[in-house]
C-alpha cells in the first residue's frame, strides 16, 4: 500500500528556534498534501492544504508567517515552525493523496514537537 | 462549518463482543464520510468509507452506512478480537479529493481476552 513517511518522529527544541518537518511519500507520487495538527485528547486539525509548485492553502487562524509549507516536489513537503514557542508543542501530522487516481488520504506516522 | 462528534472513550470490551462506535456530523451538502483506525505507533489507516447517502463501507469485519436522515455513520462489528485494539477517528470531507478531513477525536477501543 501506499506509504508516508515523516521525519523526525520526535523533536525537542528550545524556544525562539525554527523546526523543519519532512513528509515523503515513498511509493507514490503526491498531488497533494495535507498538514494536520492533533492536540492531547483532540481530533486532528487541518492546518493547511498544499499542491506540488504552488503556495499552501491555509485554513483560518493558521500563521502562513508561523507555519512555512514548501511542497517542492511530488514526494516532499516541508513544514517549518519559525521561532517556536511552548504553545506550538503538538503532533503534527501529513497526509498525501496519489497523483495516480483516487482521493484516498494516507497519512504519516506523526511528528511530535515539543518546545522548551 | 463541518464537525464530527464521535462517542468518548476508552472503551473497554471482551473479545467476541460486539462493537458499536458512534458517530455524527454536521456539514453542508453531501460529505464523504470515513473510518480512520490507528495502531500503537502507526499513522492513520484508512478502514471504510462511504460516499453517498445508504452507502455501507466494509473492511475486515468492520461496517458503517451513511445515515442522511440521522446524520450519523456508527461503526460496527459482530465479534471484535485483541487485535481490533486502536484509536478509531470518524471523518468527513465536504469537498472532493483536494479537500482536507474534519476529524472526531477519536475513541480509544481496548479488547481484553
Amino acid at each position: 500500500g501506499a506509504v508516508v513517511s515523516q521525519h523526525p518522529s520526535r523533536v525537542i527544541c528550545k524556544s525562539g528556534t525554527s523546526v523543519k518537518i519532512e513528509c515523503r511519500s515513498l511509493d507514490f507520487q503526491a498531488t497533494t498534501m495535507f498538514w494536520y495538527r492533533q492536540f492531547p485528547k483532540q481530533s486532528l486539525m487541518l492546518m493547511a492544504t498544499s499542491n506540488e509548485g504552488s503556495k499552501a492553502t491555509y485554513e483560518q487562524g493558521v500563521e502562513k508567517d508561523k507555519f512555512l509549507i514548501n511542497h517542492a516536489s511530488l514526494t516532499l513537503s516541508t513544514l517549518t515552525v519559525t521561532s517556536a514557542h511552548p504553545e506550538d508543542s503538538s503532533f503534527y501530522i501529513c497526509s498525501a493523496t496519489d497523483a495516480g487516481g483516487g482521493d484516498t488520504q494516507y497519512f504519516g506516522p506523526g511528528t511530535r514537537l515539543t518546545v522548551l | 462549518g463541518d464537525s464530527v462528534t464521535q462517542m468518548e472513550g476508552p472503551v473497554t470490551l471482551s473479545e467476541e463482543a460486539f462493537l458499536t462506535i458512534n458517530c455524527t456530523y454536521t456539514a453542508t451538502g453531501y460529505p464523504s464520510l470515513f473510518w480512520y483506525v490507528q495502531y500503537p505507533g502507526e499513522g492513520l489507516q484508512l478502514l471504510l468509507k462511504a460516499t453517498k447517502a445508504d452507502d455501507k463501507g466494509s473492511n475486515k469485519g468492520f461496517e458503517a452506512t451513511y445515515r442522511k436522515e440521522t446524520t450519523s455513520f456508527h461503526l460496527e462489528k459482530g465479534s471484535v478480537q485483541v487485535s481490533d485494539s486502536a484509536v478509531y477517528f470518524c471523518a468527513l470531507r465536504s469537498g472532493g479529493g483536494a479537500d482536507g478531513l474534519t476529524f472526531g477525536k477519536g475513541t480509544h477501543l481496548i479488547i481484553q481476552p
